[in-house]
């Protein structure tokens, strides 16, 4: 599975939008694009994952560029709650499906 | 809706000690997972299984042994407990085949120390 890279933090004012990036130079045709938060020391949250489409759900969209090197999570209105630790992990869908978390981007939701 | 549920949810071990956590979940999934989580890391799978009967070693295998008897349960033993093993433990659960680019689902976790 391709490795990812995401900044170690990030701040972001309540109410505006969070944009969280992340690389993934090495994925392979068949790999989907995933993110995952964690809140404090609470069990991985699934937020949204895509193929090469961008895609909208009712906490997130995600944008991944047409040569699927990189994406962006946006959290389109961001509140305190969102304080988080986000994953961006890249798997296929291969006989076991493994994730392999990195160490994320520290959120941080400030008033 | 319970979805991924483990047991216990805090426990302290003295070394050497053995014991069982225990995951179930609800969602007729037929992969399941066991990961650890350090302090300022990532989660790292320790192991997983594919199907009833069937398991396979992680990146941290050593130290645990796990079991699949049934579908909706996941077994994680330690034999001797070490303090190296003091950590957080999440378990997760997926489908497989056509649906296995669908997300993995996690427990809360066990928070376990080893003095």
């Amino acid at each position: 599975d391709a490795k990812t890279t995401q900044p170690p933090s990030m701040d972001c004012a309540e109410g505006r939008a969070a944009n969280l990036p992340c690389n993934h130079s090495t994925i392979s045709g068949n790999e989907y694009v995933y993110w995952y938060r964690q809140i404090h020391s609470q069990g991985p949250q699934y937020i949204i994952h895509g193929l090469k489409n961008n895609e909208t759900n009712e906490m997130a969209s995600l944008i991944i560029t047409e040569d699927r090197k990189s994406s962006t999570l946006i959290l389109p209105h961001a509140t305190l709650r969102d304080t988080a630790v986000y994953y961006c992990i890249v798997k296929g869908t291969g006989t076991a499906s493994k994730l392999t978390f990195g160490t994320g981007t520290r959120l941080q939701v400030t008033l | 809706n319970a979805g991924v549920t483990q047991t216990p949810k805090f426990r302290v071990l003295k070394t050497g000690q053995s014991m069982t956590l225990l995951c179930a979940q609800d969602m007729n999934h037929e992969y399941m997972y066991w990961y650890r989580q350090d302090p300022g890391m990532g989660l790292r799978l320790i192991h997983y299984s594919v199907g009833e009967g069937t398991t396979a070693k992680g990146e941290v295998p050593d130290g645990y042994n796990v079991s699949r008897l049934k579908k909706q349960n996941f077994l994680l033993g330690l034999e001797s407990a070490a303090p190296s093993q003091t950590s957080v433990y999440f378990c997760a659960s997926s489908y497989w085949g056509q649906l296995s680019n669908q997300p993995q689902h996690f427990g809360d976790g066990t928070r376990l120390s080893i003095l």
